[in-house]
């Protein structure tokens, strides 16, 4: 247990309203990552944050934004929710220092209707 | 091309058969990661490997970076090996580590 938890676990939204998913750990790890999980894409990166205020954009970065004003905390922000963000999203840490394992929180299940 | 590419997408096993899951990559690695997930569950780091091959109880992990190819082998398998295997490459800048992963593997192995 890397000392990762997500929040909220589930939420259920309607499109076009704002959303913010939690990430908090608890060792303060350098590096922090949001993936989402979809069924035919796999896991793919969102965002990532190596310190704070200090963040760069993943793969599927447009319609998302992040924010990390503490060493803890990595925050998921949907500005307007839309069905296709539909997905379920894993917030992952990894200890700094060359090539090393990362750990993954118990995601948030998001639903945008 | 998917620059990480798993083999096969689904298994179905019988209990105590060796199970084996591919996992070819197309770009030049530090290392890679072999995750689990159970359904329903979150994601399980199992293994990260750069050379050779690693062992953790009945899961061996080996990889050979020429050949651009790493496998997960499961000895003696059992109902709860039923989950969702991941392997994942490390692209970008050696810091930031971003990884990109492949489709996974869905295993069953029934009693």
């Amino acid at each position: 247990d890397a000392g990762i938890t997500q929040s909220p676990r589930h939420k259920v939204t309607e499109t076009g309203t704002p959303v913010t998913l939690r990430c908090h750990q608890t060792e303060n790890h350098r590096y922090m990552y949001w993936y989402r999980q979809d069924p035919g894409h796999g896991l793919r990166l969102i965002h990532y944050s190596y310190g704070v205020k200090d963040t760069d954009k993943g793969e599927v970065s447009d319609g998302y934004s992040v924010s990390r004003s503490k060493t803890e905390d990595f925050l998921l922000t949907l500005e307007s929710a839309t069905s296709s963000q539909t997905s379920v999203y894993f917030c992952a840490i990894r200890v700094s220092g060359g090539a090393s394992e990362q750990f993954f929180g118990p995601g948030t299940r998001l639903t945008v209707l | 091309k998917n620059e990480v590419e798993q083999s096969p997408q689904n298994l179905t096993a019988q209990e105590g058969e060796f199970i084996t899951i591919n996992c070819s990559y197309s770009v030049g690695i530090s290392a890679l990661h072999w995750l689990q997930q159970h359904p329903g569950g979150g994601i399980v780091s199992l293994f990260m490997l750069s050379s050779g091959k690693k062992k953790h109880g009945r899961l061996i992990a080996t990889i050979n970076i020429q050949e651009k190819h790493s496998s997960l082998h499961i000895t003696a398998s059992h109902p709860r090996d039923s989950a969702v295997y991941i392997c994942a490459v490390p692209t970008g800048v050696q810091g930031a580590q971003k990884l990109v992963f492949g489709q996974g593997t869905r295993l069953t192995i029934n009693p």
